[in-house]
């Protein structure tokens, strides 16, 4: 286990739906990491929160969204989905700004 | 735009080969971080080198960072089936005020027993 939790683990869904990923980090850590996995692309870097406020974004599509709460825990939203969006996605967490990364063990979405 | 390739991309040896796997970039990076990831989890980080020339060692496992810090290397000695995984270089983008990491292509090791 290593300290960073995702829900679900398995996401089956159809095109055009909406779903939330969730995760939460590590204790202690302040940043928070999305990235999408895929065969063709491997892993990229979606968007970064630090303390509750955006840090960073890659190459984030407009239909997808993410937020950092109060808490610290992370959701990621991906709507009006397409069957290109079927990847893993990662959340990774870090207790600052230049530390190395603690990975979730990902969400395996599939749509369909 | 910032790349990292890896070579090979697949590698299916003995148990008790010696393997090197390259992580090559064009870029200058700060650092460079090693992940291996098996099937079903997230990546773990096995290592961060800092400065160019910079060799780490972790049992069996020797990292090395290139002296003008644009690629790295992996070296595993007699190796095991349990270093069996999607191994990922990962350096911190460019530009910003942030960790954000660009991962290598990587590269998928099998170790038949």
């Amino acid at each position: 286990d290593s300290g960073v939790t995702q829900t679900p683990k398995h996401l089956i869904t159809a095109t055009g739906q909406r779903v939330t990923l969730r995760c939460s980090p590590r204790s202690g850590d302040l940043s928070v990491y999305w990235y999408q996995q895929s065969l063709d692309q491997g892993l990229q870097f979606l968007i970064q929160y630090y303390n509750g406020e955006e840090r960073a974004k890659g190459n984030i599509l407009e239909r997808f969204s993410a937020q950092q709460f109060p808490d610290l825990h992370s959701e990621l939203n991906l709507s009006s989905l397409e069957l290109g969006d079927s990847a893993l996605y990662f959340c990774a967490s870090s207790v600052g700004l230049w530390t190395g990364y603690t990975f979730g063990s990902g969400t395996r979405l599939t749509v369909v | 735009t910032q790349l990292l390739e890896q070579s090979p991309q697949f590698l299916s040896i003995q148990e008790g080969e010696n393997l090197t796997v390259y992580c090559n970039s064009s870029s200058v990076f700060s650092s460079l971080q090693w992940y291996r990831q098996e099937p079903g989890e997230g990546p773990v980080l096995l290592v961060t080198v800092v400065t160019g020339g910079e060799v780490k060692k972790l049992k069996r496992l020797t990292f090395q960072f290139g002296d003008a810090r644009k690629d790295s290397s992996l070296h595993i000695t007699a190796a095991q089936p349990g270093d069996t995984g999607l191994y990922l270089c990962a350096g911190p983008m460019a530009g910003g005020a942030t960790n954000k990491l660009i991962f290598g292509t990587g590269t998928l090791l099998a170790v038949q027993p």
